[in-house]
């Protein structure tokens, strides 16, 4: 399968900074980016879609001020968690999905963020 | 609006066969995915069924039913590993996935 990778795997910030989480498609042109969190013992949560150059769509209750999304390229989006606190804590993951091959999507390995 | 059903936890011994089932309503459909995700991991993809019938890879088997708004997941010959959150997701008619909260199965030797 195609391979999505998500950069850092794991980081710890202090209230207040911002972290930058990476999702690069590896082998395959991705014109669609998801970005979700997952809770302990949750389920996914999709935080918001983005597409190759136009602005992110947000789901209801995210903050698009908070959670800074850029899909510059066809290989690469970017989630910008500004002002971090606490309770932004969680599992971040990306997927991404295959221009060619709409109905398949690909996970990256997740961040995870713990902020103190 | 849209849902997607299946049970919180499950639990089943080595060796054995596991069915975990799936309900889901959805805005238009688009296939139905199974995917696998152990804890601290990202999922990772098992099945995709769009059409009705039994798909079978390996020991996991996926079935869908589209009149009745059903899919379930068929493990067999359980191992420990298979020891992971099984997640169910529904393709609406926007090619979005609609997420279910996930079956722990647990495997007991």
């Amino acid at each position: 399968g195609a391979v999505v990778s998500q950069h850092p795997s794991w980081v710890i910030c202090k209230s207040g900074t911002s972290v930058k989480i990476e999702c690069r498609s590896l082998d395959f042109q991705a014109t669609t980016m998801f970005w979700y969190r997952q809770f302990p013992k949750q389920s996914l949560m999709l935080m918001a879609t983005s597409n190759e150059g136009s602005k992110a769509t947000y789901e209801q209750g995210v903050e698009k001020d908070k959670f800074l999304i850029n899909h510059a390229s066809l290989t690469l989006s970017t989630l910008t968690v500004t002002s971090a606190h606490p309770e932004d804590s969680s599992f971040y993951i990306c997927s991404a999905r295959d221009s060619e091959f709409i109905t398949e999507a690909f996970f990256g390995q997740g961040t995870r963020l713990t902020v103190v | 609006g849209q849902n997607i059903d299946q049970p919180t936890e499950m639990t089943a011994t080595e060796g054995a066969i596991v069915q975990i089932n799936c309900t889901y309503q959805t805005s238009g459909f688009n296939g139905l995915f199974w995917y696998q995700q152990h804890a601290g991991e990202a999922p990772t993809f098992l099945s995709y069924n769009v059409l009705d019938g039994l798909e079978e890879k390996g020991r996991f088997s996926s079935f869908l039913s589209r009149s009745k708004g059903y899919s379930y997941l068929l493990l067999k010959e359980l191992q420990m590993k298979d020891s992971a959150s099984y997640l169910c997701a529904g393709m609406d008619s926007n090619y979005q996935l609609i997420w279910g909260a996930g079956t722990k199965l647990i495997i007991k030797p």
